[in-house]
């Protein structure tokens, strides 16, 4: 059973607000990951830490930020929201065994913006 | 890019018949995880496979990892109603950092 979590779980905004969707993990696991998920389509990594003070880019451009100030801690930041933004983002944490890592994924949190 | 290509894209079968969907790639991965992820609910990890060859399986689920290790396939036997959503396979790259590369998913419906 995973236990990392998000709020909120679904956000309504209008655009050119600022937001920040957060994401915990309790399994201190070190890397932690964001992806973005239209309905029913594959999944996109946008964000990833390594640990603590670590943030890379994925491999789909995003306008969001992050941060990795504690380890169990990694929102993901938008300046200004806009309808472009309205998405399905995931947040996913891992740890090695058995010879390879493991990513255990968040519920998610459901971005409309207007 | 790398790309994992994922079949079938969807498929609708009767409650009790046996499923199966594979993912295939170019490049070689030593690391196969497969999820299934309900509308709305982020993925949930149904098993995982770090050996070449080797076989899996969680209860009505089995899965294996190609001895090529270009490629999975996850068996579902004995289809039930709940088994319905979107199946992702998903692949790390020896030195990829941990990065995974996801399939673009199987849809699978089952009709009582």
């Amino acid at each position: 059973e995973a236990d990392i979590y998000q709020t909120p779980r679904y956000l309504v905004i209008g655009t050119g607000k600022k937001i920040t969707l957060e994401c915990s993990q309790t399994m201190g696991h070190d890397k932690m990951y964001w992806y973005q998920q239209d309905p029913g389509m594959e999944l996109h990594l946008i964000h990833y830490s390594y640990g603590v003070n670590s943030t890379e880019k994925g491999d789909l451009s995003s306008e969001s930020t992050v941060s990795r100030i504690r380890t169990e801690h990694f929102p993901l930041t938008l300046e200004s929201a806009r309808p472009s933004h309205t998405s399905q983002y995931l947040c996913a944490s891992s740890r090695a065994g058995g010879g390879g890592e493991t990513q255990y994924f968040g519920p998610g949190t459901r971005l409309l913006v207007l | 890019g790398q790309q994992l290509n994922q079949s079938p894209q969807s498929m609708f079968i009767q409650e009790g018949e046996d499923v199966s969907m594979n993912c295939t790639s170019s490049s070689i991965f030593n690391t196969w995880l497969w999820y299934k992820q309900d509308p709305g609910e982020g993925p949930v990890l149904l098993i995982a496979l770090y050996k070449a060859g080797e076989l899996t399986s969680n209860g009505r689920l089995t899965a294996q990892f190609g001895i090529t290790r270009k490629d999975s396939f996850l068996n579902i036997s004995a289809s039930i109603p709940s088994d319905v959503g979107i199946y992702f396979c998903a692949g790390q790259l020896l030195n990829a950092g941990n990065m995974l590369t996801f399939g673009g998913g199987t849809r699978l419906m089952v009709k009582p």
